[in-house]
């Protein structure tokens, strides 16, 4: 398996553009996480979906932040107006975890470095 | 889930052993503590987790106080390649079902050759 996938791996954009960040878990991984990170506040869960189902999102900073799992290969962050403050690193992981289990072993990718200008 | 303190950073040199701690004083007796690390320019990867045994695994050893309120991870032999960013993180299984983690800030790690 080539691990979770992430794309672009790098984005440059300006200030109030739209940004879309893509996410294809691991094949039978039923959980998919998003997280941040930024020197200032270190790595961050934005939200997680449960078989396509979003479970939590109340570490998605504002409504400019969505997000999206329409099958169980594919989930996208977009961000609408983007800002210079959301420049940061962004993670997906998945997880084969069952609900309950204490195992709980995510497997991250390798990242998307946005900056907005 | 619990909070967990870690020094912000260590260093080790390479080949010699690596032990580091993770105070938990507020752990629940139904969390379990796990532990990731972060190469650089990476993204998180799973290392160790267990309750109140110690455990062992091919990349290292957690070593957990009888009361539960500290633990240590122990790298046996430390390689340049270990040198990362390792988190303490707790988590209880029963009510964050979801598999969640919550990120602390980490310990450094640096490895001298």
């Amino acid at each position: 398996d080539a691990g979770v996938i992430q794309s672009p791996r790098h984005e440059v954009t300006e200030m109030g553009q739209e940004v879309t960040l893509r996410c294809k878990p691991i094949s039978g991984h039923d959980y998919l996480f998003w997280y941040r990170q930024t020197m200032m506040r270190g790595l961050e869960l934005l939200i997680y979906f449960n078989n396509n189902v979003p479970i939590d999102d109340s570490g998605m900073p504002e409504d400019r932040f969505s997000a999206k799992m329409p099958n169980a290969s594919f989930s996208t962050l977009k961000i609408q107006p983007s800002e210079p403050r959301d420049s940061a690193v962004y993670f997906c992981a998945s997880s084969p975890l069952t609900s309950g289990s204490p195992y709980n072993e995510q497997f991250f990718g390798p990242g998307t470095r946005l900056t907005v200008l | 889930d619990a909070k967990t303190t870690q020094p912000n950073s260590m260093e080790s040199n390479e080949e010699e052993p690596v032990h580091l701690p993770c105070n938990h004083s507020t752990i629940s007796g139904t969390d379990y503590i796990h532990w990731y690390r972060q190469l650089p320019s990476q993204g998180p990867e799973y290392v160790i987790h267990g309750l109140t045994s110690n455990v062992n695994n091919r990349m290292a050893s957690l070593a957990i106080a009888e009361d539960r309120k500290s633990s240590t991870l122990i790298l046996h032999r430390a390689t340049l390649r270990d040198a990362a960013v390792y988190y303490c993180i707790l988590r209880d299984p029963l009510k964050n079902q979801g598999g969640k983690l919550i990120f602390g800030q980490g310990t450094e790690l640096s490895v001298k050759p």
